[in-house]
């Protein structure tokens, strides 16, 4: 049974380029979590998505940054015209439920933007 | 609302000694804890959870937390460390009304182990 699943590992864009970070949660998981984990600094929620709804995105940056989560597929966080304080890792996380089930992480995409 | 404090940002014990992890929350509703661990360039993992059924909680790795209401608090201990322990550990908070329980992590803290 394959765990969370995130692609790519490394990321690697330029100043106003787009950056696509996918999520593939746990088989049956239809609960999607993303979190930012800037360099020295613990996780922050960003965006709480069940298939094809947004359910909590208050975590997320108002401008630029957008997340989905499809009908078939894997969920995608998109940033838009990256800069350089996007550079962080990106976890994604996923749960069979909501609240008292515990949520299992994938191992990350790590953004750099230079 | 909620939020979580964990009470030290870095713990340095040695090896073999008792780990003591501090973590407060606070929630409005019944809460659901978490402690999670992440090693150094990896994802996180659960050590163990607790669902409002017994408070004193066993998890992985010989780590154990005690959830006291009148307390606010959810520290994780583990009786004696061993150098693979460390790593950044996290105190999560989940609670909420209704279908959604928001989840809240804490700034995590870095537990380091000499030998």
């Amino acid at each position: 049974n394959a765990g969370v699943m995130q692609n790519p590992r490394h990321l690697v864009r330029r100043r106003g380029q787009e950056a696509r970070l996918r999520c593939s949660p746990m088989k049956g998981h239809s609960h999607v979590y993303w979190y930012r984990q800037l360099p020295e600094e613990g996780l922050k929620f960003m965006v709480y998505l069940q298939k094809e709804n947004i359910i909590d995105e208050s975590g997320m940056p108002k401008e630029r940054f957008s997340a989905e989560f499809p009908k078939e597929g894997p969920s995608i966080l998109r940033i838009q015209q990256v800069v350089r304080g996007d550079s962080a890792a990106y976890f994604c996380a996923s749960s069979l439920k909501t609240g008292v089930h515990e949520q299992y992480f994938g191992p990350g995409t790590r953004l750099t933007v230079t | 609302a909620q939020s979580v404090t964990q009470l030290d940002s870095h713990v340095s014990v040695s090896e073999g000694t008792p780990v003591l992890l501090r973590c407060n929350y606070s929630s409005s509703y019944s809460p659901s804890l978490f402690w999670y661990v992440q090693h150094p360039n990896k994802g996180l993992q659960l050590l163990l959870k607790y669902t409002s059924a017994a408070t004193l909680v066993k998890g992985i790795n010989g780590f154990e937390a005690e959830f006291k209401k009148s307390e606010t608090s959810f520290h994780l201990t583990k009786p004696s460390a061993h150098m693979s322990d460390a790593a950044e550990y996290f105190c999560v908070v989940t609670s909420g009304s209704g279908g959604y329980q928001k989840v809240t992590f804490g700034t995590g803290t870095k537990l380091q182990v000499i030998p």
